[in-house]
């Protein structure tokens, strides 16, 4: 069975202080490495697909890394702005398989 | 914004009643997907429509049922509301092609009393 698993489950930093969140992943098929940014009570935001291992895409200050077992969303010099949850999912054929998500608070 | 609309924003209801929600996809986008999310399960697949057929169904209960019109929007009816259907569900759409990025709606908050 596909499983999606993210960590840390909470994460609090202070501006500036860089870190990473991990999505490790066991899927028959991986068909895309997604993460996304949630903010309280609105939808889901797309952030970065990744497709193989080795692949790496940057954004501001999220960077996307992906091997053949995990994904890593590096955050380098965090502001404020950045708290959110960032979800991660695996593409499965139709339907993406999402973890329950990392909740980032950044703190001035 | 993501250009998926949803439509309502909230909805409070009792239970055993049924309640139906709409959204609009992107501009060109034939894909539509249902998910639902409550603070203990995380964001679950229910369904996908392809061009108005079914595509895909995931954890979708007997008691839910969807469908996609020839203007591609779609509409997810809930019937016989418990008070374990009460979470947000989110409408998405995507392009042509397996896993294309999703592109998610504002969601509707439902509160089943």
């Amino acid at each position: 069975e596909d499983q999606v698993t993210q960590s840390p489950e909470a994460l609090r930093l202070q501006e500036g202080e860089s870190s990473s969140l991990n999505c490790s992943y066991t899927v028959s098929g991986l068909r895309g490495l997604f993460w996304y940014r949630q903010d309280p009570g609105k939808g889901p935001e797309f952030l970065f697909t990744l497709y193989s291992a080795g692949e790496e895409k940057e954004k501001e200050r999220l960077k996307a890394t992906l091997t053949k077992k995990e994904s890593f969303l590096h955050i380098t010099a965090p502001k404020p702005e950045d708290s959110a949850t960032y979800l991660c999912a695996v593409g499965t054929g139709y339907a993406l398989n999402f973890g329950k998500g990392t909740s980032l608070l950044v703190t001035p | 914004d993501s250009g998926v609309t949803q439509t309502p924003k909230h909805l409070i209801t009792a239970t055993g009643q049924r309640v139906t929600l709409r959204c609009s996809p992107r501009s060109g986008d034939l894909s539509v997907y249902w998910y639902q999310q409550s603070l203990d399960q995380g964001l679950q697949f229910l369904i996908q429509y392809y061009n108005g057929e079914e595509r895909a169904k995931g954890n979708i209960l007997e008691r839910f049922s969807a469908q996609q019109f020839p203007d591609l929007h779609s509409e997810l009816n809930l019937s016989s509301l418990e008070l374990g259907d009460s979470a947000l569900y989110f409408c998405a759409s995507s392009g042509q092609g397996l896993n294309n990025e999703q592109f998610f709606g504002p969601g509707t908050r439902l509160t089943v009393l």
